[in-house]
């Protein structure tokens, strides 16, 4: 069965600087992965996905992710957080039974101090 | 990017009453929608998939006698929580995507919070 780990609970950083979270996915072929970002009490956000080609993906608001199939993740990336990144952040995959369903991580909160 | 719309964004019931959430997706024609429910601080876990025209098709786990999905229209999909009780507060996220676009994104609503009194 496919799952998404996300092993980061909890991530604080200082503003201006960068920042990694992590995601390592299962999956039989090759995934289809995403990452969104949730803010207080709000839907979430499409930050950038893949589905093939170059491993490397730039999505909004600065963040990029690079799928590594032989590390099975899919980690995002911003080199420099501002305050206004404070989120919950999660990684998804789409399920292997075509019928268009995302499975989440947990989830990973990020607070930013000044 | 397309918008799905999501109503209400907060309510308030008493325990035993029932409660209707509706998914709409306003520039596009969604086939399926898909119903999250997400528990503080915890991850999205998938409920349903409502399917326009036809029957849920719901997750292991969920009760359907209890989680009414209706899907009559291409662009409405709603959620009742039938006979609620304070177990079933929590916040619920309805998603839908763009079959023209093909398997890309997943466009969100902006959530429901419940809780039941």
């Amino acid at each position: 069965a496919q799952s998404v780990t996300q092993p980061d609970i909890h991530i604080t950083v200082s503003e201006g600087a960068s920042l990694e979270l992590r995601c390592n996915y299962s999956y039989g072929a090759t995934p289809y992965l995403f990452w969104y970002v949730q803010s207080p009490g709000q839907g979430l956000q499409l930050l950038l996905k893949y589905f093939s080609g170059d491993t490397l993906v730039q999505g909004i608001k600065g963040f990029e992710a690079e799928f590594k199939r032989s590390q099975s993740s899919f980690n995002l990336r911003k080199p420099s957080v501002h305050w206004s990144d404070a989120a919950e952040y999660f990684c998804a995959v789409g399920a292997l039974d075509n019928t268009d369903k995302l499975i989440f991580g947990t989830g990973t909160r990020l607070q930013v101090f000044p | 990017g397309a918008v799905v719309s999501q109503h209400p964004s907060r309510v308030i019931c008493k325990s035993g009453t029932s409660v209707k959430i509706e998914c709409r997706s306003l520039d596009f024609q969604a086939t399926t929608m898909f119903w999250y429910r997400q528990f503080p601080k915890q991850s999205l876990m998938l409920m349903a998939t409502s399917n326009e025209g036809s029957k849920a098709t719901y997750e292991q786990g969920v009760e359907k006698d209890k989680f009414l999905i209706n899907h009559a229209s291409l662009t409405l999909s709603t959620l009742t929580v039938t006979s609620a009780h304070p177990e079933d507060s929590s916040f619920y996220i309805c998603s839908a995507r763009d079959p023209l676009l093909g398997y890309t994104e997943a466009f969100f609503g902006q959530g429901t919070r419940l809780t039941v009194v």
